[in-house]
Parts: structure tokens; C-alpha cells; sequence
């Protein structure tokens, strides 16, 4: 089984200030993790993927997650936070070994930035 | 180019009654799923599709069937739809299967009164 953990349901940062969104991984073996951002009434829109390689991954709008295989995390920060960051992001994993094609996502985070 | 589309963005339907979503891709992608989004739970696999002609159960099949006859389109389909299956549904779609980008649909709101 695989398990996604977003602990947060908000996060408050001041524009200009830097954000973390959490997410932790539970999966059997190494790991396929992706980031997904949500506007209001709208779908979902890919940010960023950890497939293999270097740790630190950089996505779309200025968004980066750092792969930490040893504390299972996989968290998405940006240096500084845009009123229009504000949206529910979700974090979404799957496993490498099996083929499995299903994607797990978090619950969700949403994400508010006061002007 | 028009990504993912569904039909309709709205729908109202009584306990007991049937429908179809429509779900269009025009970027030639193999992979197709269908997703429900309620409040507090993510988004949950429904059912998907790795090419024309083939179907696979997701994480919440019951309830729901799906069909795949052409490569752009995925139904899904209420038989006997009930209050349960009120909720946000989602189509994407993506060129391959595990590593590849979803791509999504801007949803269908769905109340079962």
C-alpha cells in the first residue's frame, strides 16, 4: 500500500516571506513523487516530479521540493511567496517497482498568502 | 489545442438515475483516469485507461463503470447513481503511465439528491 501525509490543511505566509508545504511518503520501495497546485474551480495543474537523480527538484512559478529519502518527505518550498501562490496544493506519490500507474495524492494544503 | 474537456460542468440527478461523463483529450496521450475529489480526502482513483479498447479499476471502482472505444475519449458512467457518489469528478490524461505529468479537466460537480 502507499500513503501520502500533507500535515498541514493550512499554511499562512506573508508575500515576499518564504513557504514550506509538507508532505511525507509511505510506499514500499523508491518512490515516484509529484507536486499538484488547484486554482479555485479548476483542475489540477503539475508543478514539479521527483523521478531519480539529484534531490532538489525545480518546477514551474519558482517552486522547488527537496526529495529526503531518509525522513520519507518530499516538501515544496518556494524563497519568496506571490499573493497569486495563494491555491490547495497536493502532494502525489507512486511506486517504481511494480508498474503501478496510479498516482496517491495527499489530502491537500492550502496555501494563503497575505499581501 | 483544448487539453482535457468534460461534459457537463454541472449536473443534479436523483437517487436511482443514470449518466455519462464525457471526457476528451486531443494531445494523443495513452493514459486516461478518472478521479473524485471530496472535501478533505485528496483525490481518489476511480478508474483508468492505458490505451483504446482497455480499462483497470482504481482505488473506488464501485459504483461506476468506464469505457475507452476511442483513444480520445474516457466514459465514465453512473448506473443507479446515490448520494454517495455526490462529489467533484476529475478526468486526465498523460502521455505515459508512471513518470509522466497528468494532465487535468476543469471537472464535472455532481449532486445525487
Amino acid at each position: 500500500a502507499q500513503s501520502v501525509a500533507q500535515p498541514e490543511d493550512q499554511v499562512n505566509v506573508a508575500e515576499g516571506n518564504p513557504l514550506t508545504v509538507k508532505c511525507t511518503y509511505s510506499v514500499s520501495g523508491n518512490p515516484y513523487l509529484f507536486w499538484y497546485v488547484q486554482y479555485p474551480n479548476r483542475g489540477l495543474q503539475f508543478l514539479l516530479k521527483y523521478i531519480t537523480g539529484d534531490n532538489l527538484v525545480k518546477g514551474s512559478y519558482g517552486f522547488e521540493a527537496e526529495f529526503n529519502k531518509s525522513q520519507t518527505s518530499f516538501h515544496l518550498k518556494k524563497p519568496s511567496a506571490l499573493v497569486s501562490d495563494s491555491a490547495l496544493y497536493f502532494c502525489a506519490v507512486t511506486r517504481r517497482e511494480t508498474g503501478r500507474r496510479a498516482l496517491t495524492f495527499g489530502s491537500g494544503t492550502r496555501l494563503q498568502v497575505q499581501p | 489545442n483544448a487539453g482535457v474537456t468534460q461534459t457537463p460542468k454541472f449536473r443534479v440527478l436523483k437517487t436511482g438515475q443514470s449518466m455519462t461523463l464525457l471526457c476528451a483529450q486531443d494531445m494523443n496521450h495513452e493514459y486516461m483516469y478518472w478521479y473524485r475529489q471530496d472535501p478533505g480526502m485528496g483525490l481518489r482513483l476511480i478508474h483508468y485507461s492505458v490505451g483504446e479498447g482497455t480499462t483497470a479499476k482504481g482505488e473506488v471502482p464501485d459504483g461506476y463503470n468506464v469505457s475507452r472505444l476511442k483513444k480520445q475519449n474516457f466514459l465514465l458512467g453512473l448506473e443507479s447513481a446515490a448520494p454517495s457518489q455526490t462529489s467533484v469528478y476529475f478526468c486526465a490524461s498523460s502521455y505515459r503511465g508512471q513518470t509522466a505529468e497528468q494532465f487535468f479537466g476543469p471537472g464535472t460537480r455532481l449532486t445525487v439528491l
